[in-house]
């Protein structure tokens, strides 16, 4: 089975600064990948950025970064320059192999407010 | 290009009737998946199709949820004899693919309401 934690409800950040949103995993496959998404409050689901298991750099989108850590289980967002546009729900998701091949599993989501 | 569509974007229902929610994939997406979101359960996956092939049904939380793909294409969700715990935010999700970095581009989602 596959699980995604996400242990910070809430999180604060000044505009301009970096911020860093945390995602564990777990999974028995060795084949994976892991999604970062971003929801405002207008509730659509906007793909940011990902990261195959096997990938030997990190990936990076703009302003965005992913933090792997494959020892660790830690797939962590950070947004640089953060602005005030920054400010939703951001949620961190696998897709793995066998049974769970195809599918998304999320975690429970980080609420990010950017504070001019 | 268009993304994905979803109708209705709202739908209010009374308990023990059934609805449809329909879900239209972006042009040539063979993947499609149906998620749920509330506030007790987060972001939950539903049922996914790939193709031609026997779509996974594993997420379904109960045999009142069906869901069908006509044509590879648009996908209806059917809830039967709706309950209150049904209600939540139904997304619909397609992808060029099901492999593991095809990112899936989502709709904007129906919200359902069961009085």
């Amino acid at each position: 089975a596959q699980k995604i934690t996400q242990t910070q409800p809430g999180m604060f950040v000044q505009e301009k600064e970096a911020v860093t949103l945390d995602c564990t995993y777990d999974t028995s496959d060795p084949s994976y990948g892991l999604f970062w998404y971003k929801q405002p409050s207008s509730g659509e689901m906007i793909f940011l950025i990902y990261q195959g298991s096997y990938d030997q750099q990190n990936a990076t989108e703009g302003r965005y970064s992913l933090n792997f850590q494959k020892a660790r289980k830690s797939a962590n967002l950070v947004i640089s320059a953060s602005q005030l546009g920054d400010s939703a729900m951001y949620f961190c998701a696998m897709r793995g192999g066998g049974t769970s091949y195809g599918k998304l599993t999320f975690g429970q989501g980080t609420i990010l407010t950017v504070h001019p | 290009g268009a993304g994905v569509s979803q109708s209705p974007s709202n739908k209010v229902t009374e308990k023990g009737k059934d609805v449809e929610l329909r879900c239209d994939p972006i042009s040539g997406h063979t993947a499609l998946y149906w998620y749920r979101q509330s506030l007790g359960q987060g972001l939950e996956f539903l049922i996914y199709f790939q193709g031609n092939s026997a779509p996974d049904k594993s997420g379904l939380p109960s045999d009142r949820f069906s869901a069908e793909r006509t044509g590879g294409s648009v996908s209806t969700l059917t809830i039967q004899r709706t309950q209150q715990e049904d209600s939540a935010v139904y997304l619909c999700a397609s992808s060029v693919t099901s492999g593991k970095n095809n990112e899936q581009f989502f709709g904007p989602g129906t919200r359902l309401t069961v009085l």
